[in-house]
């Protein structure tokens, strides 16, 4: 069975400050990984994909993730954050079928 | 852009009643799933349909049930909504294939009383 794990629930930084958001994955081959984010009230963004190659991908708003196969981690960085990247992040995985299996998300909160 | 649009931002029901919730998608999209998100518990998949008039079960389908007469369109429908069944509720799409990018409406929230 394939799993997501996100270890943080909730996460604070400053504004300006960089950030890593935590993303473990359980899966028997190269999963298909994906960043989302939900702002409040809001449904879910794509933030960056990884499905195969160049292991460092680059997204939307600055983000950026790395493919860990060793360390089974597809962690999210931004090296400054913004006041206006405060929302739920959510990881996810696929193994090239059609179901998405989530992570239960983490709260991110940027003190100014 | 890829638009998905829930007919509904909030809904208030009564414990017992049909309950209709709407989803429409303008991409033409083969897959369209229903997911229900709960604190804590990230999205937890309900149903998802493959293809007009196909579905299939999800993780937690008990309670719900789906309805795909169109491509554009996937209803959920709640037979005898109960309390446990207030959450929010996402609508997403996905052409299919191997890069499965989804594609997510606003959500509505649904409390049943």
């Amino acid at each position: 069975a394939q799993s997501v794990t996100q270890p943080d629930i909730h996460i604070t930084v400053s504004e300006g400050a960089s950030l890593e958001l935590r993303c473990n994955y359980s899966y028997g081959a190269t999963p298909y990984l994906f960043w989302y984010v939900q702002s409040p009230g809001q449904g879910l963004q794509l933030l960056l994909k990884y499905f195969s190659g160049d292991t460092l991908v680059q997204g939307i708003k600055g983000f950026e993730a790395e493919f860990k196969r060793s360390q089974s981690s597809f962690n999210l960085r931004k090296p400054s954050v913004h006041w206006s990247d405060a929302a739920e992040y959510f990881c996810a995985l696929t193994g090239g079928g059609n179901k998405l299996t989530f992570g239960t998300g983490t709260q991110l909160k940027v003190e100014l | 852009d890829v638009k998905v649009t829930q007919s509904s931002r909030y809904l208030v029901k009564r414990t017992g009643e049909k309950v209709f919730l709407e989803c429409v998608q303008d991409m033409d999209h083969e897959n369209m799933f229903w997911y229900r998100q709960d604190p804590g518990l990230g999205l937890r998949l309900i149903y998802f349909s493959y293809d007009v008039k196909m579905k299939e079960k999800g993780d937690i389908p008990e309670g719900y049930s789906v309805s795909r007469e169109k491509k554009e369109r996937f209803s959920l429908i709640l037979e005898s909504a109960s309390t446990n069944q207030t959450s929010m509720y996402l609508c997403a799409s996905s052409r299919g294939g191997e890069e499965n990018i989804q594609y997510f409406g606003a959500g509505t929230r649904l409390s049943v009383l």
